[in-house]
């Protein structure tokens, strides 16, 4: 059974930091993982998508890496900001599964 | 295309009451999930459906649970004698039947709140 955790749970840091957000699994027969956002309240949004024979993906100032074989993935924050306070959830996607596994998710604060 | 729609936005019910919530995922995918997320967790799965055909249930979809996805479009869950522990973020998300950079789109989701 696949399972997926994230550390640190809470995080907060000041404007202009760069950071790293972990998120490892168990099980590395992973079709795909994303990292998405989730604002209080709101839905989730898609960051980023990395598929299992890729190692990284890269969007602005997010950059997200991939090791099947260890079961980990990283998503880099460069230049923090006020506007990126939010949850960061990752979710992989098994081989032969449709379904989305979840992290509890890395709650950022970032203060100006 | 304005993404995936959920309706309503919030849903405050009486305990023993039904509720139903409605999706409209992204118009070209043909998959559509829905997940529940309690508060400080992240989303967990309940169902997918591929066009009209519901390929998987999780063992969270109790009796009291059914959905359906009638033409292949949009999608609506129903929660029959909703008890307290049924209170939690349900959501929405579509994707493309062939693999693609973009993997889920998710809805802004339904808040129901069982009093």
């Amino acid at each position: 059974k696949q399972e997926v955790t994230q550390i640190p749970a809470a995080l907060s840091v000041p404007e202009g930091e760069n950071l790293v957000l972990n998120c490892s699994f168990t099980d590395s027969a992973i079709y795909n993982l994303q990292w998405f956002r989730q604002d209080p309240g709101k839905g989730l949004t898609s960051l980023l998508l990395i598929q299992s024979s890729q190692r990284e993906q890269t969007s602005g100032r997010l950059n997200a890496s991939l090791d099947k074989s260890s079961g980990r993935s990283t998503l880099y924050i460069a230049a923090s900001q006020p506007g990126d306070s939010a949850t960061y959830l990752c979710a992989v996607q098994n081989t032969g599964f449709q379904k989305l596994v979840f992290g509890t998710g890395t709650r950022l604060l970032v203060s100006p | 295309d304005t993404g995936v729609s959920q309706d309503p936005r919030h849903k405050i019910t009486k305990r023993g009451q039904n509720v139903t919530f409605r999706c409209d995922p992204i118009s070209e995918h043909n998959r559509l999930y829905w997940y529940r997320q309690t508060l400080g967790q992240g989303p967990e799965f309940l169902t997918y459906f591929q066009n009209e055909a519901q390929l998987e249930k999780s063992r969270l979809l109790s009796d009291r649970f059914s959905a359906e996805r009638p033409k292949g479009s949009f999608s609506t869950l129903e929660i029959q004698r909703t008890e307290q522990g049924d209170s939690a973020m349900y959501l929405c998300a579509s994707s493309p039947h062939q693999p693609s950079n973009y993997g889920y789109t998710f809805g802004s989701g339904t808040r129901l709140t069982v009093v």
